[in-house]
């Protein structure tokens, strides 16, 4: 089955700098990777995704890379401020059979003010 | 308001009992599913169900137990068998998108 690899566990940086959160995948076939981010003790909500059709994608702040020959993906959070302080989760899916993503098991990013 | 309900929030169980969680959702998707999260451990997928009156083992099944009866409802029952069942739950559903997971807003259960 697939395994996805996410680092660092915990990041923490200044307000203002950028944030870069890194996934491996082992599944050559999965083509679709979100990213979810759960604030302290709320449900885990996408923020982006990516397909494996497009090598990079852009909304405001924050942006995923893809890399499939080398098999991972990252996201990109810039001029961060402190309501991006959050836990983030990678995933991959599958195209085939249950669709089931697998999740990593999550970065703690904080920003300090 | 449209979405995925959890209940109860906050759940204790005492030492040989079973609990039931409830997850109802009216988005009118097909799928729905149950995670679990303990600290540093992620999303770990308990049971899934793609269509009513079905459903499939996860990776750590052991334990636990599930439903599908209505297309609205997919309840997780925590049985006596699941020794550490001290965890945030999570429910999720899924439209014709599949890969996009919605969630509830989760249940923590406790021992007591």
């Amino acid at each position: 089955g697939e395994n996805v690899e996410q680092h660092p566990s915990t990041l923490s940086v200044q307000e203002g700098d950028s944030a870069v959160i890194k996934c491996t995948y082992s599944d050559s076939a999965s083509n679709y990777f979100p990213w979810y981010k759960q604030e302290l003790g709320k449900r885990p909500q996408l923020i982006i995704d990516i397909r494996s059709n497009v090598g990079e994608k852009k909304d405001q702040r924050i942006a995923v890379t893809l890399n499939k020959t080398a098999k991972h993906f990252s996201l990109h959070i810039t001029e961060t401020q402190p309501e991006d302080s959050a836990v983030y989760f990678c995933a991959a899916s599958p195209p085939r059979g249950s669709y089931i993503p697998t999740f990593g098991r999550g970065t703690s990013l904080i920003v300090h003010p | 308001d449209g979405g995925i309900t959890q209940s109860p929030k906050y759940l204790f169980r005492k030492e040989g009992q079973n609990v039931t969680l409830s997850c109802e959702q009216n988005l009118n998707h097909d799928a729905m599913y149950w995670y679990r999260q303990d600290p540093g451990q992620g999303l770990r997928l308990i049971y899934y169900s793609q269509i009513v009156n079905d459903f499939q083992k996860g990776d750590i099944a052991e334990g636990y137990s599930v439903s599908r009866e209505k297309k609205e409802s997919f309840p997780l029952t925590v049985t006596s068998a699941q020794k550490n069942p001290t965890a945030f739950y999570l429910c999720a559903s899924s439209g014709r998108q599949i890969q996009k997971l919605f969630f509830g807003s989760g249940t923590q259960l406790s021992v007591l």
